[in-house]
């Protein structure tokens, strides 16, 4: 079955400093690759999205590149802010697989806390 | 904003207690999942519907179920409640089964 792996958290820098949350995946199809982050008391919100080998997401800053010889998706940003501390989560659907809708799998999050 | 709206935000009820959960999805969007985040298990699939059929099953529990009417919205009912079933419940949309799916806030069910 479809699996994700992320780093445990949390993740506490300081402002500027640089952000790479890790992200590896097991899928028996071809998926695209997701990153949520959900900020306090909030829903899910879609930060970035690949959905093919070597698509590299990008939104706000952050990025991620689907490399499929490492089954990884890892999140980076160069210099974070306070304003991004929140929870992310790494999450994979199985498009090719018709048979299994869109249902996302989803990682166990990382908290993200960013000091002043 | 993300266009999907959840009912209620917070439901507080007893053990034993059944509840419905309701979705509204986005306008013109055909597809409903719901998700269950709890501490202990994370994020999980639970059930999603295409106009009006299921489409896909998750590790929804027998004691839950749910449908969508034939206005699009959800409703996901937990009955003969549990300690355990506690938890953030999701609904989230999308346009059809393959493209990207939107999240409601959710509703945060605490079973005491």
């Amino acid at each position: 079955g479809n699996s994700v792996t992320q780093m445990e958290g949390p993740v506490t820098l300081s402002e500027e400093a640089f952000l790479t949350i890790n992200c590896t995946y097991t899928a028996t199809g071809y998926p695209s690759l997701f990153w949520y982050v959900q900020y306090p008391g909030e829903g899910l919100q879609l930060l970035l999205k690949a959905t093919k080998a070597d698509d590299k997401g990008s939104n706000k800053g952050f990025e991620a590149t689907y490399r499929k010889e490492t089954t990884s998706f890892h999140l980076e940003k160069g210099s974070v802010q306070v304003s991004d501390s929140a929870v992310y989560f790494c999450a994979l659907s199985d498009t090719g697989n018709n048979n299994a809708g869109n249902m996302l799998t989803f990682g166990g999050g990382t908290r993200l806390m960013v000091k002043p | 904003d993300s266009g999907v709206t959840q009912t209620p935000k917070h439901l507080i009820t007893a053990t034993g207690q059944r509840v419905t959960l309701r979705c509204s999805p986005r306008s013109g969007d055909l597809s409903v999942y719901w998700y269950q985040q709890s501490l202990d298990q994370g994020l999980q699939f639970l059930i999603q519907y295409y106009n009006g059929e299921e489409r896909a099953k998750g590790n929804i529990l027998e004691r839950f179920s749910a449908q969508q009417f034939p206005d699009l919205h959800s409703e996901l009912n937990l009955s003969s409640l549990e300690l355990g079933d506690s938890a953030l419940y999701f609904c989230a949309s999308s346009t059809d089964h393959n493209t990207e799916a939107f999240f409601g806030q959710g509703t945060r069910l605490t079973v005491v």
